[in-house]
């Protein structure tokens, strides 16, 4: 089956630091992606990890650890065009590059 | 604009009636997506397509869905016999495919959001 967790609502400070988690189990695993929406808008891209570890990217970084089907999106510096849903993504094996989305986290930055 | 695009971005039909929609992707894409999103939920997805070929279809997509991607280029998703339960957002993505590539990361157009009557 497939099945991807993350926290419904989560809501931080402006100038703090927040993590969303991830947790997955899909019956294949070719990368994990981060995409940001703003409500009504369409998903952007944030973050891809395909192999254990940290990749930064500016204010934003993303953890993967594909033993423990875990990641998390690590957010700093928050600013209130933050305030987002934040979803989760396994990419499936196969070459199709078709991508499981979990239900999102929607993230609330307050003054 | 260099990005996917899809039309209309909004559309209201009655229980029943056919509906279809548009969506041009990013144009050296070879690949192209739709999923369907419902409110607090993510996108789950419906079909893709690599160049003209359709390759996979979700079991989501009932008899009443069909996509074409006629040329290769831009795609559309029809609804046949409209129903309440298929009101969402309908979202088309693009990516471009290459052996050994990074992160083939699909972007996503703005949506056409249906309600249905």
């Amino acid at each position: 089956g497939q099945n991807i967790d993350q926290p419904t609502e989560m809501t931080a400070t402006e100038g703090a630091i927040v993590q969303i988690n991830c947790t997955y189990q899909t019956s294949g695993f070719n990368g994990l992606f981060w995409y940001q929406q703003h409500a009504g808008e369409a998903p952007t891209f944030l973050s891809y990890n395909v192999l254990d570890g940290l990749e930064e990217k500016g204010r934003f970084s993303s953890f993967l650890s594909r033993s423990k089907g875990y990641s998390y999106l690590l957010l700093k510096e928050l600013q209130m065009k933050d305030s987002a849903s934040y979803l989760c993504a396994v990419r499936s094996s196969g070459g199709y590059n078709k991508l499981i989305f979990g239900a999102g986290t929607r993230l609330a930055v307050h003054p | 604009d260099t990005g996917v695009s899809q039309n209309p971005r909004h559309k209201i039909t009655k229980r029943g009636q056919n509906v279809t929609f548009r969506c041009d992707p990013i144009s050296e894409h070879n690949r192209l997506y739709w999923y369907r999103q419902t409110l607090g939920q993510g996108p789950e997805f419906l079909t893709y397509f690599q160049n003209e070929a359709q390759l996979e279809k979700s079991r989501l997509l009932s008899d009443r869905f069909s996509a074409e991607r006629p040329k290769g280029s831009f795609s559309t998703l029809e609804i046949q016999r409209t129903e309440q339960g298929d009101s969402a957002m309908y979202l088309c993505a693009s990516s471009l495919f290459y052996p050994r590539g990074v992160g083939n990361e699909q972007f996503f157009g703005p949506g056409t959001r249906l309600t249905v009557l």
